[in-house]
């Protein structure tokens, strides 16, 4: 059965200390993996899809990495308005034929001013 | 640009109860789906649909019906509401159903059954 998961599940940090979230995976056939930002009652926003082992991207302080057995999230110089929920999200061909998507159950950030 | 429109975005049903959550879509996407988000899981999916008039089940679709009569409209049903049914419920749309394509989240609707 495909997991994903998220650790730690909850992060404080101060402003401008870096650090990074960590996504371990185990899936068969790997399609692409997943970031999204998820703020307090709102639905998630998607941040990156990485395809293969030694991918990376960047936007603004996150740059998402992606191993063959993990992901992880690097937040550089982070500011308050990065405080939020961090999914983590797999899709992966299945026994069947088709694809499917796992999601993690996210770590929460907090950037303290 | 409004995205993926749930409406409403709270209710409180009593056990038994049947109620429909809104689901509408602007960008002109094949592929809809409804998930729910319970603390310490992972978003779950319910149903989903890879076009009007085809829908599927998902991880957890017991208790739920859907229908797609139009490309932009999703309306998830709850037959007859039960306590373990409380959760925040999302609708998310995407182009088509592969990697490159990510998933776009509705704002949520919460529910309390009681």
């Amino acid at each position: 059965e495909d997991q994903v998961t998220q650790s730690p599940e909850a992060l404080r940090l101060q402003e401008g200390e870096s650090s990074s979230l960590n996504c371990s995976y185990t899936v068969s056939g790997l399609r692409g993996l997943f970031w999204y930002r998820q703020d307090p009652g709102k639905g998630p926003e998607f941040l990156f899809t990485l395809y293969s082992a030694g991918e990376e991207k960047e936007k603004e302080r996150l740059k998402a990495t992606l191993t063959k057995k993990e992901s992880f999230l690097h937040i550089t110089a982070p500011k308050p308005e990065d405080s939020a929920t961090y999914l983590c999200a797999v899709q992966a061909r299945t026994n069947f034929g088709n694809e499917k998507l796992t999601f993690g159950t996210g770590t929460r950030l907090t950037i303290i001013p | 640009n409004a995205g993926v429109t749930q409406t409403p975005k709270f209710q409180v049903l009593k056990t038994g109860q049947s109620m429909t959550l809104q689901c509408a879509q602007d960008m002109n996407h094949e592929y809809m789906s409804w998930y729910r988000q319970d603390p310490g899981m992972g978003l779950r999916l319910i149903h989903y649909s890879v076009g009007a008039g085809i829908t599927d089940q998902g991880e957890v679709p017991n208790g739920y019906n859907v229908s797609r009569s139009t490309t932009e409209d999703f309306p998830l049903r709850l037959l007859s509401a039960a306590p373990s049914q409380t959760s925040v419920y999302f609708c998310a749309s995407s182009l088509r159903t592969a990697a490159n394509s990510p998933l776009h989240f509705g704002n949520g609707t919460r529910l309390t059954v009681t």
